[in-house]
């Protein structure tokens, strides 16, 4: 089975420039979650959903981040207008929804902003 | 406030010796606790977890110890390979029931051969 499908890999872009970032979870997982990792702050949720409704967004720096997830198969993170220090590795993850399951991470999107 | 937290940044072992990787919480309500390894250009893997009701449990080559008392977590690795270099995270759930995990800030694993 594919694990959790994140796109694209690298992104490079210029300062306020709109990113989008794009996370498939696994098959038959209802929860979803969007973290960001940088060497500063380490592993940080931002987000999660569970059957496709925002439960948590407290961890969202501020409003230039939003999420959607319109169905059970995808999820966007977007960033309007980016800058230099939305630099970090954004990781997606996805499990059943349960207090005691773990969740399964996707390769991650290394973002760059110049 | 929630927070979970290592006390080693690195740890650096030689190969075939056995490592041990602590961790912190400070959540008496977390029940779940999740070890996961990150290697360079990965995201996190899930290692072993185990629930407040035990005090081990073991995998292939893993051991995590859990002491409720003291809020204390840890990862052992027997016969430790170079392919166990890595950051190791361990994660509570805070007793969220949306599956919600507070992650720390993880120990970097290094492997001599």
């Amino acid at each position: 089975d594919a694990g959790v499908i994140q796109s694209p890999r690298h992104e490079v872009t210029e300062m306020g420039q709109e990113v989008t970032l794009r996370c498939k979870p696994i098959s038959g997982h209802n929860s979803l979650f969007w973290y960001r990792q940088t060497m500063m702050r380490g592993l940080e949720l931002l987000i999660y959903f569970n059957n496709n409704v925002p439960i948590d967004d407290s961890g969202m720096p501020e409003d230039r981040f939003s999420a959607k997830m319109p169905n059970a198969s995808f999820s966007t993170l977007k960033i309007q207008p980016s800058e230099p220090r939305d630099s970090a590795v954004y990781f997606c993850a996805s499990s059943t929804r349960s207090t005691y399951n773990e969740q399964f991470f996707g390769p991650g999107t290394r973002l760059t902003v110049l | 406030g929630e927070s979970v937290g290592l006390h080693l940044p690195t740890l650096s072992v030689q190969e075939g010796d056995n490592s041990i990787i602590n961790c912190a919480y400070s959540n008496s309500a977390s029940d779940y606790f999740i070890w996961y390894k990150q290697e360079s250009g990965k995201g996190p893997q899930f290692i072993i977890d185990i629930r407040s009701n035990m005090d081990k449990r073991q995998g292939q080559r893993v051991t995590v110890l859990l002491n409720k008392t003291v809020k204390h977590l840890s990862l052992q690795i027997a016969a430790t390979q170079p392919g166990d270099s890595a950051v190791y995270f361990c994660a509570e759930n805070g007793n969220n029931q949306g599956g919600k995990l507070i992650f720390g800030q993880g120990t970097e694993l290094s492997v001599k051969p």
